[in-house]
């Protein structure tokens, strides 16, 4: 079955520095490719996804990247701040309703 | 409305308890989840409801018992359970099968 591997489990930054946090997945049949984040006593929070059919996508300061040839993807902070402390998760789906969670990474801003 | 709302927030029980948890979505969107996490791990996917039929049941044990009322509603009765149940109780929903929107959990304590 699928499988996500998902490095660092935990990363501490500089807040205004760059955070990045990278993802390989099994299923060459993934197609689409979330992250969450999950800060202290709540659910996760999507904060974006992107599909196969594309390489890149960005939202503000967080941008995502995908590699299908070599199963990668990975999250981008710029600019972090105190707010972006929290517990990130990538995941993985390739069919309908169902994907898979990367073990996580917990990321703490130094101020 | 874009909120999952879950209730109750906290839940202690004993092992020879019968409760149940609630989770409700005013969206419109015709999948529904129930996850298990543990302390500092992702969730795990236990139960996926498609146009209100359970389509997944990760071999989930049969203490745990899923019921979708109606599109909006999932519901996850729960009966003779351990204490290695104690989890947060995470509900989701998606309109494709892709995007999936969680609730904030219920913490679920087995005495």
């Amino acid at each position: 079955g699928e499988n996500v591997e998902q490095h660092p489990s935990t990363l501490s930054v500089q807040e205004g520095d760059s955070a990045v946090i990278k993802c390989t997945y099994s299923d060459s049949a993934s197609n689409y490719f979330p992250w969450y984040k999950q800060e202290l006593g709540k659910g996760p929070q999507l904060i974006i996804d992107i599909r196969s059919n594309v390489g890149e996508k960005k939202d503000q300061r967080i941008a995502v990247t995908l590699n299908k040839t070599a199963k990668h993807f990975s999250l981008h902070i710029t600019e972090t701040q105190p707010e972006d402390s929290a517990v990130y998760f990538c995941a993985a789906g390739s069919s309908a309703s169902k994907i898979i969670f990367g073990s996580g990474t917990r990321l703490s801003i130094r101020p | 409305d874009t909120e999952v709302t879950q209730t109750p927030k906290h839940l202690v029980m004993g092992m020879t308890n019968k409760k149940s948890l609630k989770c409700e979505q005013h969206m419109g969107h015709r999948a529904m989840y129930w996850y298990k996490q543990k302390a500092k791990k992702p969730p795990e996917l236990m139960f996926v409801y498609s146009y209100e039929k359970l389509s997944i049941n990760e071999s989930v044990p049969s203490r745990f018992s899923p019921e979708c009322p109606n599109s909006s509603l999932l519901n996850l009765h729960l009966h003779a359970l351990q204490p290695e149940d104690s989890a947060l109780y995470l509900c989701a929903s998606s309109q494709a099968g892709d995007e999936q929107f969680f609730g904030p959990g219920t913490r679920l304590t087995v005495l």
